[in-house]
């Protein structure tokens, strides 16, 4: 079962910052949490992970409570080719395996 | 540098036969997982290979096996096939194994079994 709860669906305006919320609240302390996008039917595209410090690269910001209870993708500029289904993910394992739980994602629609 | 490649990309297949599906990682990649995903089920954990060494399996039936190869290249065949195994099937590549490390995904093959 899937460690993680997401909205089903939010939307964005093209420009503005898109957050997406998640909630883990049952992960272990070896948990990272992971943030994939897909999009139609293509695989699905990685886009940040982290532990339990904020993290930041070149397609998003992951914001992680103190607790590790609940994350937040951020997109800080949405743009039309953003419009995904976007999976905030539990990496389940230990030092030598690793699987990736998916759940249902929130579809995000970024509006003109 | 090239991505993860999964041949074919679609497959049309029979009730009862078998199918093998190949995935190549990233150049340098030592962990393949295997994932199905359905409209009903969304997407779900099959197996992950590493060093030829299967890690991990995940809940699927028995007819349904990998193995990885030397050069790290993985293989998944599904036995006696069944309406209900249409799916798209995602192999995943990372560097190495654990929940410290990206997997990156290739863009599927698509069986329909009739």
């Amino acid at each position: 079962d899937a460690k993680t709860t997401q909205p089903p669906s939010m939307d964005c305006a093209e420009g503005r910052a898109a957050n997406l919320p998640c909630n883990h609240s049952t992960i272990s302390g070896n948990e990272y949490v992971y943030w994939y996008r897909q999009i139609h039917s293509q695989g699905p595209q990685y886009i940040i992970h982290g532990l339990k410090n904020n993290e930041t690269n070149e397609m998003a910001s992951l914001i992680i409570t103190e607790d590790r209870k609940s994350s937040t993708l951020i997109l800080p500029h949405a743009t039309l080719r953003d419009t995904a289904v976007y999976y905030c993910i539990v990496r389940v394992g230990s030092g030598n395996t690793g699987k990736l739980i998916f759940g249902q994602g929130t579809t995000l629609q970024v509006k003109p | 540098k090239a991505g993860v490649t999964q041949t074919p990309r679609y497959l049309i297949k029979t009730r009862g036969q078998q199918v093998t599906l190949s995935c190549s990682p990233i150049s340098g990649h030592r962990s393949v997982s295997w994932y199905q995903q359905t409209p009903g089920q969304g997407l779900q954990f099959l197996f992950e290979y590493f060093s030829e060494t299967q890690r991990n399996k995940g809940n699927f039936p028995g007819r349904f096996s990998g193995r990885q190869f030397s050069n790290s290249r993985s293989e998944m065949n599904v036995s006696t096939l069944e309406l209900g195994d249409s799916a798209l099937y995602l192999c995943a590549s990372s560097p190495r194994t654990g929940t410290n490390t990206e997997a990156f995904f290739g863009q599927g093959t698509r069986l329909t079994v009739v």
